[in-house]
């Protein structure tokens, strides 16, 4: 079976530190996609990245890093010198290669920033 | 427009009522989904629709009713609804339902009240 756990349900940080948000999966496909959305108050998912499973190379956008680990099985997102803007909700996936495979959500993770 | 379209953005409606969800994806991709997010539940996935035949149903009742008369267009139908299905329902593409061209872009929602 699939699964995403996002452990952290709410994380407050005050604005220009900054912040982790985690995500641990379980699959047992071999070849798999992992997503981040963020979600902001207006209710839209926005895709943010994804990455193959066959591709740990961690990835760097602006503020934005990922680091996909798959000897823990964690691919974990990174907001440099956050801002108040970052103030979403951010979602992890999973999804397998195989056409009957379906994506799979986590919880998401609520990121308050402070001013 | 541009991306992915949904409409209306708010309904109220009784559980006597019927309406219908429309959503239109301006991206030429095959593949449309519809999810149902409720407050404090993960991403709950309700439809797949690849190339306008289904390919998931997620055990949703029969008062949820999907139509996909085209690839840019997807509709859920609704009637005889009950207070809990009150939640924010989100439409979403990708270029293909699986394998590399999975990543979904995900229209601004329909926040749902079934009074």
């Amino acid at each position: 079976a699939q699964k995403v756990t996002q452990a952290q349900t709410e994380i407050s940080v005050v604005e220009k530190e900054d912040v982790t948000l985690d995500c641990v999966y379980e699959t047992r496909d071999t070849t798999y996609y992992l997503f981040w959305y963020k979600q902001p108050p207006s209710g839209e998912l926005v895709f943010l990245i994804r990455r193959n499973s066959f591709d740990e190379q961690n990835e760097i956008s602006g503020r934005y890093s990922w680091n996909f680990q798959k000897s823990t099985s964690s691919f974990n997102f990174t907001i440099t010198a956050s801002q108040v803007v970052d103030s979403a909700v951010y979602f992890c996936a999973l999804q397998g290669y195989s056409s009957a495979s379906k994506i799979i959500f986590g919880s998401g993770t609520r990121l308050s920033i402070r001013p | 427009e541009t991306g992915v379209t949904q409409t209306p953005r708010h309904l109220v409606m009784g559980m006597t009522n019927k309406k219908s969800l429309k959503c239109e994806q301006h991206l030429g991709h095959n593949a449309m989904y519809w999810y149902k997010q409720s407050a404090k539940k993960p991403l709950e996935l309700m439809f797949v629709y690849s190339l306008e035949e289904r390919v998931e149903n997620n055990s949703v009742p029969s008062r949820f009713s999907p139509e996909c008369p085209n690839s840019s267009h997807l509709f859920l139908h609704l009637h005889t609804l009950q207070p809990e299905d009150s939640a924010l329902y989100l439409c979403a593409s990708s270029q293909e339902a699986s394998g590399a061209y999975n990543e979904q872009f995900f229209g601004p929602g329909t926040r749902l009240t079934v009074l």
